[in-house]
């Protein structure tokens, strides 16, 4: 079964870019690599999700490297807001298509 | 967003208490879940709908009983809970279970969650 691993917590100031990296050296030829943002006392919010190389949208970028064993999560010129716990996901490999949320990174936004 | 509704918001009841917590999504979608998250720990995936029917059931307790009389509505029927129980129940839905080809997965939209305190 595909796990990720990804480091508890970042800090980062206002402004600035800001790399998580996330860990899933168990992953499935076929599977994607998803990430989810959560606020406190709030549901996650999808964010990006990505198969390989480089995927961008409004709101982040996603690397993944040829080997695909790990994926970083690119948030450029963070603010307060963005503080929150962010989540990589990869699919269980067993065909059931179940989503297996980690403990996620706890990104903490200085002014 | 709006996408997924969850009533109540928050819950408090005893041990001996039946509750039940609600869930709506207006999306369209297929495919529900339950979640429960507990303090300081990652989120649980409880239980998946897909056209109404269960398709997982993570292990959970029988004191937690879901229904999903069609693919708009999801409920947690919850009795003679434990302290431990204690946690925020978050509802989800995507368009489908098991997505696209391969290992592609449905995003998934989460609704507020509902707060329960098990006394």
């Amino acid at each position: 079964l595909a796990k990720t691993t990804q480091p508890i917590s970042m800090d980062s100031y206002e402004g600035q870019e800001v790399n998580i990296t996330c860990s899933h050296n168990n992953i499935a030829t076929n599977d994607y690599i998803t990430w989810y943002q959560q606020f406190p006392s709030q549901g996650p919010r999808f964010i990006i999700q990505g198969y390989k190389t480089k995927v961008t949208n409004e709101v982040a970028s996603l690397f993944i490297p040829a080997d695909r064993k790990s994926s970083t999560l690119s948030l450029p010129r963070v603010s307060l807001s963005d503080t929150a716990v962010y989540y990589c996901l990869v699919a269980l490999d067993t065909g059931r298509r179940a989503l297996t949320f980690g403990s996620g990174t706890r990104l903490q936004v200085q002014p | 967003e709006t996408g997924v509704t969850q009533t109540p918001r928050h819950l408090v009841m005893g041990m001996t208490n039946k509750k039940s917590l609600k869930c709506e999504q207006h999306l369209g979608h297929n495919a529900m879940y339950w979640y429960k998250q507990s303090a300081k720990k990652p989120l649980e995936l409880m239980f998946v709908y897909s056209l109404e029917e269960r398709v997982e059931n993570n292990s959970v307790p029988s004191r937690f009983s879901p229904e999903c009389p069609n693919s708009s509505h999801l409920f947690l029927h919850l009795h003679t809970l434990q302290p431990e129980d204690s946690a925020l129940y978050l509802c989800a839905s995507s368009q489908d279970w098991g997505g696209g080809v391969g290992g592609y997965i449905d995003t998934q939209y989460f609704g507020p969650g509902t707060r329960l305190t098990v006394l």
